[in-house]
């Protein structure tokens, strides 16, 4: 059975600043790895994904996420946060398109 | 662009009544997914169907249950509703080779008093 952490409930940071929200699988057989983003009271947005590849993946409004296998962790970064990114984002791991996990998810508030 | 469509947006609900939700599925997508959220959970998944067969299954209570259409557009049949099946929920869609990117709808949010 595939599972997903997220370590951290609540991550704070100042606009401008780089963010980071991490996200730690575990799943047999390669993993297909997801970001999602959730604004109040709206769906949830896809971000980016990784399926295979180079272990820098780039997304959607900055955000990059980069796979690590040997750590199996999919942490999200952005190089400078914005007030805007403040939501709930959400890790989310799939073997080969089945059995779609996701994470407890992580509130980020980025600070003016 | 198109996106997941649900209806209806918001929905209340007494307990033991029955509920209907209707997702319609990007345009091309063949696959459909049911998720619940209750409050300041991560999303649940709950089905999934693939051209009009169920690929996968979740944590969906024996008191739900859905279907695909020909048209690939699903609904999600809940019946004697409790309290705790207030929730959030989303449905959503992909094509089946494109790695499963699922796209999300705005979701559907059901209380029940």
């Amino acid at each position: 059975a595939q599972s997903v952490a997220q370590p951290e409930d609540q991550v704070n940071v100042a606009e401008g600043n780089p963010l980071t929200v991490k996200c730690t699988y575990s799943v047999s057989g390669n993993p297909y790895l997801f970001w999602y983003v959730q604004y109040p009271n709206r769906g949830l947005q896809f971000l980016l994904k990784y399926i295979t590849g180079d272990n820098l993946v780039k997304g959607s409004y900055g955000f990059e996420a980069e796979f690590n296998k040997s750590q199996t962790s999919f942490h999200l970064k952005k190089p400078s946060a914005l007030v805007s990114d403040s939501a709930l984002y959400f890790c989310a791991v799939s073997n080969y398109g089945q059995n779609f996990v996701f994470g407890p998810g992580t509130r980020l508030s980025v600070l003016p | 662009a198109a996106g997941v469509i649900q209806s209806p947006r918001h929905l209340i609900k007494e307990k033991r009544e029955t509920a209907t939700l209707k997702c319609y599925p990007i345009p091309r997508h063949d696959t459909v997914y049911w998720y619940q959220q209750g409050p300041g959970q991560d999303p649940q998944f709950l089905i999934s169907f693939y051209e009009k067969m169920q690929s996968d299954k979740g944590s969906i209570p024996d008191r739900f249950s859905a279907q695909q259409f020909s048209d690939y557009h699903s609904e999600l049949n809940m019946s004697s509703l409790e309290l705790g099946d207030s929730a959030l929920y989303f449905c959503a869609s992909s094509f089946e080779t494109d790695y499963n990117e699922q796209f999300f709808g705005p979701g559907t949010r059901l209380t029940v008093l």
